[in-house]
């Protein structure tokens, strides 16, 4: 079965970064692209961009590129997303979820949820 | 970027009724639109996808239909674990982009 694990929660200071991970298992890793969603507390959802696990390659939203980077290690299926210069508006759950061929998100992790205070 | 505009914000419906949410995406997407489930403390999880086409384990009460930039997803013979908040989502460009979310209520 499809699952994708996420690394735990985090307390960080304004002005510093934050790197989460998402463990997928249940399917070949290189098959399907990792998406990484935001959830700021009671609002909608956000694309932050993609990574293929095959390639390499990413694709950002506009709106977090200078805020996210995306990376994978292929050798222990891992994908990851470090966001910095954080401040009170990054404190949200992020999520981790997959594409196929289509571009819905069929599987999503737990959500790793990021606090920013001092 | 697309804007996927949802309607209603919330909903109150008693246990049997039907309740439909309607997106309406700012041009056409051509079908590739999806619909979620999100419980509290939760993520979302898929319901629907290319408009119509109920993900495995999706219950037959949920539908959807649409074409063009008018979608709308439908829950007949609401039911207590039907609570939370729906969102669609379009996926024929990035980037994809979701609709603010409907949080259905049991009145």
């Amino acid at each position: 079965q499809v699952n994708l694990l996420q690394s735990g929660a985090a307390l960080v200071k304004p002005g510093a970064s934050v790197k989460m991970s998402c463990k997928p298992s249940g399917y070949t890793f290189t098959d399907y692209i990792v998406h990484w969603v935001r959830q700021s507390h009671g609002k909608s959802l956000e694309w932050i961009g993609y990574i293929n696990p095959y390639s390499g390659s990413t694709n950002y939203n506009e709106k977090f590129k200078t805020k996210a980077t995306l990376s994978v290690d292929k050798s222990t299926k891992t994908a990851y997303m470090e966001l910095s210069g954080l401040t009170s508006e990054d404190s949200a759950a992020y999520y981790c979820t997959r594409t196929g061929m289509n571009w819905y998100f069929d599987f999503w992790g737990p959500g790793t949820m990021v606090t920013v205070s001092s | 970027d697309i804007q996927m505009t949802q309607s209603p914000p919330s909903l109150s419906a008693s246990l049997g009724d039907k309740v439909t949410i309607t997106c309406q995406a700012s041009q056409n997407i051509d079908k590739y639109l999806a619909w979620y489930q999100q419980k509290p403390g939760k993520a979302p999880r898929l319901l629907i996808r290319f408009t119509s086409t109920l993900e495995s384990g999706t219950p037959s009460r949920f539908t959807g239909s649409g074409s063009g930039r008018d979608y709308s997803f439908s829950v007949s013979n609401v039911e207590s674990e039907d609570i939370a908040t729906y969102y669609c989502l379009q996926y024929v460009n990035l980037p994809s982009t979701f609709g603010a979310g409907t949080k259905l209520e049991l009145k």
